[in-house]
């Protein structure tokens, strides 16, 4: 599959920001997307942002794109002790929309 | 709201045996999908299916088959498990024409690790 990383770790104090960064590969990407997966659960679509947007924002959530760089970020506003989980970064295959290359996912710990 | 449903959250085998993992959706999905999930690795495609009877390889098949025979069934099938399939294995599923950006994306399960011992 296609290239995505990510770091591994995140510790953010609650109600500061959190930022997860993540680079890709396929410059033919349509889609870039953010997933959550919680503590015995699997993966929750969070967030995406379409290959011709520069930014994205939903409440919280702030997606930027540097297609140049090939840099997606996440940013989660006054992080809550709720937002601890592992956030993977996924990019869809060229040709296939179905088929999805993952990160190695972030883990995200907030602290009180 | 669709389930994806993986039959065992926890399993145990040892060397050598054969393994089923099993996995139902409940919402007619044509597409499935089968990943492993290793720390530090993220999620890495083992096979998916797209139609009854269909099966494309992932990006590491090796160790692994699967069998679709009805719509709503992905069988993952380890034919001599190894330890180094130990891992956490999750299914997916979603349905042809749906994108990713619709409220249908894709849909996983809750995922069954294995432990091969």
């Amino acid at each position: 599959g296609e290239d995505v990383e990510q770091s591994l770790f995140l510790s953010v104090r609650e109600g500061d920001s959190s930022v997860i960064n993540c680079t890709y590969t396929d410059s033919s990407s349509t889609y870039l997307y953010w997933y959550k997966q919680e503590p015995g659960a699997g993966l929750q679509l969070l967030t995406y942002i379409f290959s011709n947007m520069d930014m994205k924002q939903d409440q919280r959530l702030t997606v930027l794109l540097n297609k140049k760089d090939k840099h997606l970020s996440l940013r989660i506003a006054d992080t809550q002790t709720g937002d601890s989980a592992i956030y993977f970064c996924a990019e869809s295959s060229g040709s296939n929309d179905y088929k999805l290359s993952f990160g190695a996912g972030t883990t995200v710990t907030v602290r009180a | 709201d669709v389930k994806v449903t993986q039959s065992s959250r926890y399993l145990v085998k040892r060397t050598g045996e054969k393994v089923f993992l099993e996995c139902v959706q409940d919402m007619d999905h044509e597409n499935m999908f089968w990943y492993r999930q290793d720390p530090g690795l993220g999620l890495r495609l083992i096979y998916f299916s797209y139609d009854v009877k269909m099966k494309e390889k992932g990006d590491i098949p090796e160790g692994y088959s699967v069998s679709r025979e009805k719509k709503e069934r992905f069988s993952l099938i380890l034919e001599s498990a190894s330890t180094n399939q130990t891992s956490m294995y999750l299914c997916a599923s979603i349905a042809t024409g749906s994108t990713q950006v619709t409220n249908s994306p894709l849909h996983f399960g809750n995922g069954t690790r294995l432990t091969v011992t």
